[in-house]
């Protein structure tokens, strides 16, 4: 039973563009989202997260939105940059414990 | 910075032997870590919760006799993964939340292990 989701498993948009990543969980007990960036062969590096009492995290070119009545949060870069490619993974928490999405790719082109 | 560490990280060995992982903390304490691991392309799976002082907490369908994890101090967390097959080859990755902090969580730059 897969908690989070990531329906896209991969994302390319050019330079300078919105990069928008989605990510729907089911468990209505999660109460603390989070994105992390992660490299191949590396661990993943935190991005940003949101609280369940909030709708909208901004933090730079980050921004978070969740919409609990949909249980669906999203993570939006602007503008994009070629650095940004790697895999994004939304993350839930309820208990302390993560639970991770299956990732999506971001590729951004020059 | 990184403020969580782990070594080694990459490893080779062959079928059968056992080989262990150590995650640090570096610069604050840890009394519960998280052990993750990730198959190509897949999400990361949490495996089990180490927790210093006490027995690990396993996930449904982690085998707590395969993967050995003791929380030895309140900074160093070790994952022995005992008479390892082909079919444990992964990437292993720890991680730390802060103490008295959110649920925001420091992971360490993980171990390739790769059995032959």
């Amino acid at each position: 039973d897969q908690q989070v989701k990531q329906n896209s498993p991969s994302l390319s948009v050019q330079e300078g563009r919105i990069s928008i990543l989605n990510c729907d969980y089911t468990n209505s007990m999660f109460d603390y989202f989070l994105w992390y960036k992660k490299y191949p062969a590396e661990g993943p590096t935190f991005l940003i997260s949101i609280s369940s009492i909030k709708d909208k995290n901004e933090d730079g070119r980050f921004t978070v939105f969740l919409n609990k009545s949909a249980k669906h949060l999203s993570l939006h870069i602007v503008p994009s940059q070629p650095g940004d490619s790697a895999v994004y993974f939304c993350a839930a928490s309820g208990t302390g414990k993560l639970i991770f999405g299956q990732g999506t790719t971001l590729q951004v082109k020059p | 910075g990184a403020v969580v560490s782990q070594h080694p990280s990459w490893v080779i060995c062959k079928s059968g032997t056992s080989v262990k992982i150590e995650c640090r903390s570096l610069d604050f304490q840890a009394t519960t870590m998280f052990w993750y691991r990730q198959f190509p392309k897949q999400s990361l799976m949490l495996m089990a919760t180490s927790n210093e002082g006490s027995k690990a907490t396993y996930e449904q369908g982690v085998e707590k006799d395969k993967f050995l994890i003791n929380h030895a101090s309140l900074t160093l967390s070790t994952l022995t993964v005992t008479s390892a097959h082909p079919e444990d080859s992964s990437f292993y990755i720890c991680s730390a939340p802060r103490e008295g902090g959110t649920d925001t969580q420091y992971f360490g730059p993980g171990t390739r292990l790769t059995v032959l």
